[in-house]
């Protein structure tokens, strides 16, 4: 299944850098999200977008910026990050927008070093 | 409070052994989802299965079983003959009909399975 793909699939980066992550979902779904995966911790969901309008924002850092120009491309702007945003970062689709159940499809995620 | 257990962090199997692999959920809701995803090492959370509340019956599909016990809250995955290819880490999630707000799928902290050639 490559109905979702990432790229950059690893990112190093410094802290004053600028840089993006970029999500495409080839599966006609109306919603796409946004997780951090750190160590040792469950999956955080930082954003959600339900037909590009952005319906949830977990409390994340401006420094984490979010664009869904359209339903199949979802972007994730990044300045300024620090050490422990460090992170594996994943990006999914579902048909239904929330709230609901529907299975969430992921992509292979991006490997984010901040140095 | 955690709404996904899965109590093993990691185990290790020697290959063609089968093994479980634990979850137990916690919610009110009477209408629910369960999944299992695996995260094999190049990252990609790969969906397994979903199950809703209602329908308990057993799934087998090849080498995966899934065992579903609304008795004791528990939703377990079974890898029959184990290979190689099945170390992972494996997810097991819970979403909830009734949840209004758009966070409503809620990830255990994962097993990881190491199968031993």
């Amino acid at each position: 299944e490559t109905g979702v793909t990432q790229t950059p699939r690893h990112l190093v980066m410094g802290m004053t850098n600028k840089k993006s992550l970029k999500c495409e979902q080839h599966l006609g779904h109306n919603a796409m999200y946004w997780y951090k995966q750190s160590a040792k911790k469950p999956l955080e969901l930082m954003f959600v977008y339900s037909l590009e309008e952005r319906v949830e924002n977990n409390s994340v850092p401006s420094r984490f910026s979010p664009e869904c120009p359209n339903s199949s491309h979802l972007f994730l702007h990044l300045h300024t990050l620090q050490p422990e945003d460090s992170a594996l970062y994943l990006c999914a689709s579902s048909q239904d927008p929330p709230p609901s159940t529907d299975t969430q499809y992921f992509g292979p995620g991006t490997r984010l070093t901040v140095l | 409070a955690q709404k996904v257990t899965q109590a093993q962090t990691e185990i290790s199997v020697v290959e063609k052994e089968d093994v479980t692999l634990d979850c137990v959920y916690e919610t009110r809701d009477t209408t629910y989802y369960l999944f299992w995803y695996k995260q094999p090492p190049s990252g990609e959370l790969v969906f397994l299965i979903r199950r809703n509340s209602f329908d308990e019956q057993n799934e087998i599909s090849g080498r995966y079983s899934w065992n579903f016990q609304k008795s004791t809250s528990s939703f377990n995955f079974t890898i029959t003959a184990s290979q190689v290819v099945d170390s992972a880490v494996y997810f097991c999630a819970l979403s909830e009909a009734d949840q209004t707000g758009a966070n409503n799928l809620f990830f255990g902290t994962g097993t990881r399975l190491t199968v031993i050639p």
